[in-house]
């Protein structure tokens, strides 16, 4: 079954509001990174967290690594448009034999 | 190229039939993996190579599928008796180095190839 949730599956926000996803892993990650993927389009990588508690910023983007390291989160600050797509989180399992992605969660961003 | 390429882009075929899905990655990239997405859902591993190191294939669905990586470069995913829960679009990705590095290992994937089969 799946090993890293996000929620929520869906976000619909108007343009210049925040938008959050989380995601949560069953099993402790070497590291996590967050993916980007347009409709139609595939995953583009965004950012890649290592530390516990790791907090990193591009621009309006917040990303957070949890200190368990079993859960992140992507914070959007005033949307744009442009932020439309499914993102992603991803991460290796501890002894690095699998890879695993989040379920995903899609934003649309209403002009 | 510059890139990871994917070929075919697209492949319709018939119950029962194998197909060979092959992915050339980013010159220089170590490690390769494959994902299987279906449509409106997240992405799915299938399995990873490092270098010529032998893979661990717990990922991959069935025993219908086998992947290979010759000479360290290129791959190929084969899907032996195809069935209709194939069905998806199948993305490779490379990386510099092994998931884990310092920085090394951000994934950047191919075009895919949606494999319908009927």
């Amino acid at each position: 079954g799946q090993q890293v949730m996000q929620i929520p599956q869906y976000q619909h926000v108007q343009e210049g509001e925040d938008f959050t996803t989380y995601c949560n892993s069953s099993t402790t990650l070497s590291n996590i990174q967050w993916y980007k993927q347009r409709p139609g389009g595939h995953p583009v990588f965004l950012i890649q967290l290592v530390k516990s508690g790791e907090v990193k910023k591009q621009k309006r983007l917040t990303f957070q690594f949890g200190e368990a390291k079993k859960n992140s989160s992507l914070h959007i600050t005033a949307t744009q448009t442009t932020d439309v797509g499914t993102y992603f989180c991803a991460g290796p399992e501890k002894n690095f034999n699998k890879f695993y992605f989040g379920s995903g969660t899609k934003l649309n961003v209403k002009p | 190229g510059a890139g990871v390429s994917q070929s075919p882009s697209n492949k319709v075929t018939e119950k029962g039939k194998d197909v060979e899905l092959r992915c050339d990655p980013i010159s220089g990239h170590t490690a390769l993996y494959w994902y299987r997405q279906s449509l409106g859902q997240g992405l799915e591993f299938l399995i990873y190579f490092q270098g010529n190191s032998a893979p661990d294939k717990s990922g991959l669905p069935s025993d219908r599928f086998s992947a290979e990586r010759t000479g360290g470069s290129v791959s190929t995913l084969t899907i032996q008796r195809t069935q209709q829960e194939d069905s998806a679009v199948y993305l490779c990705a490379s990386s510099l180095s092994l998931m884990g590095g310092q920085g090394t290992d951000t994934q950047y994937f191919g075009p895919g190839t949606r494999l319908t089969v009927l």
